[in-house]
């Protein structure tokens, strides 16, 4: 089992809908959770993190966190073509400071 | 405000060569480094992190090596080139919490 999943896509979703982003971990003990949105040809840019069970919102964007179900998701309201990129879930696994990635889901926002 | 700089931004080498690429932060003291390879369409791999100068832990067993001479230098290198290490190198840090900023990454190809 991989440590960190996520679909990959593409998801592909209208402008100005809601996209939902995805992505379960297997370490039980993990206290932190990341989402990094890399655009094609460029570094990951760390966009969301959340260490509480709940939400968190920033903006359009809202981070969904259940350490039960060991579960975490990414809601970006009103989709851009902007939004169009890679969405990389990461979790911190094996101890403090150690970050798993995910491998992505490809967002495709359409005009 | 923190900036992390790597370079080159490109690299084109053959196989058998040596490698050095670098990575410095700035607006930060003592902060953890890390070096991951991403290989064309695959997730971000872990190769090594630093907590502190000339401590290195390494994740990935493998040609290549890394130091860290300065507070916040981060070098990774390596003797001979494989093809197997073509890939986007990441060079990211982090302060007291887990949350890990990327440079721009340097794009290598081993022919």
């Amino acid at each position: 089992q991989k440590e960190v999943e996520q679909n990959s896509g593409p998801l592909s979703v209208p402008e100005g809908a809601i996209a939902s982003l995805n992505c379960t971990y297997s370490d039980r003990g993990s206290q932190s959770f990341f989402w990094y949105r890399q655009y094609s040809g460029k570094s990951p840019e760390l966009i969301m993190f959340i260490y509480s069970n709940g939400d968190k919102e920033d903006g359009r964007f809202t981070a969904q966190l259940n350490k039960a179900s060991q579960y975490v998701s990414l809601l970006i309201r009103d989709s851009q073509p902007s939004d169009s990129a890679t969405y990389l879930c990461a979790v911190t696994t094996g101890g403090y400071q150690k970050v798993t990635f995910g491998t992505g889901t490809k967002l495709q926002v359409i005009p | 405000s923190q900036t992390i700089h790597q370079w080159p931004a490109t690299l084109v080498q053959p196989v058998g060569s040596p490698l050095s690429l670098e990575c410095t932060v700035e607006g930060t003291s003592n902060p953890n480094l890390y070096w991951y390879r991403q290989a064309a369409g695959r997730g971000l791999q872990l190769l090594f992190y630093s907590v502190g100068i000339g401590q290195i832990s390494s994740e990935v067993p493998q040609n290549l090596s890394a130091s860290r001479p300065q507070d916040r230098q981060f070098i990774l290198s390596s003797k001979k080139l494989l093809l197997s290490d073509s890939g986007f190198y990441l060079c990211a840090w982090s302060a007291i919490k887990d949350e890990q900023y990327f440079g721009p990454g340097t794009r290598l190809t081993v022919t």
